[in-house]
């Protein structure tokens, strides 16, 4: 059964650093891998899919890299603002099914 | 505006008392998802649908029925409602089946308190 780790569960960091969440998977078998962003009280908002084929998918101070054999994605955030505070969600398209880790719970201080 | 819309966004109600959580989709996708997201267990897949009267079992899918009559609409039936099945419920829909990849978009999310 696949699971989905991500680490650390929560992160603070002073605004303008640059950081990395890390997501782990157990099975190498995936469609894809999509990062989301969820706000309090929000839904979930994709950030960036990378396909299985894919090694890395980037959107504006956002890059996303894919290693599949090792089972590793990492979300790259760039010159952090106080505005991308939220909790960042990896989640696994194995089949028809989609698993999620628990997220990492992001602040960046002004 | 494209959107997924989930409601009631909040309930509280008592064991037993069947209740269905509506969800909409404009976008017209093939493919929606009912998901519970509980503290320290992430999101959880509840069940899925490929298309109009396809269904499939998630994770979780013990207590809970769907229907998918419409390409639209996916509602999350609770026949029987119990204290464990109080979370936060999120719906989603995309192209697809998402077997190409495309992203998912999501509900706001509705609260449910079973007591």
């Amino acid at each position: 059964k696949q699971e989905v780790t991500q680490i650390p569960a929560a992160l603070s960091v002073p605004e303008g650093e640059n950081l990395v969440l890390n997501c782990s998977f157990t099975d190498s078998a995936i469609y894809n891998l999509q990062w989301f962003r969820q706000d309090p009280g929000k839904g979930l908002t994709s950030l960036l899919l990378i396909q299985s084929s894919q090694r890395e998918q980037t959107s504006g101070r956002l890059n996303a890299s894919l290693d599949k054999s090792s089972g590793r994605s990492t979300l790259y955030i760039a010159a952090s603002q106080p505005g991308d505070s939220a909790t960042y969600l990896c989640a696994v398209r194995p089949n028809n099914d989609m698993r999620f880790g628990a997220g990492t719970r992001l602040t960046v201080k002004p | 505006e494209a959107q997924v819309t989930q409601n009631p966004r909040y309930l509280i109600t008592v064991t037993g008392k069947k209740l269905t959580v509506t969800c909409s989709q404009n976008m017209n996708h093939e493919y929606m998802s009912w998901y519970r997201q509980d503290p320290g267990l992430g999101l959880r897949q509840i069940y899925y649908s490929m298309n109009v009267e396809v269904t499939d079992k998630g994770d979780v899918p013990e207590g809970y029925k769907v229907s998918r009559k419409e390409k639209r609409n996916f509602p999350l039936i609770l026949e029987s409602p119990s204290p464990n099945q109080t979370s936060l419920y999120f719906c989603a829909s995309s192209q697809q089946g998402m077997v190409v990849g495309q992203p998912q978009h999501f509900g706001d999310g509705t609260r449910l308190s079973i007591l």
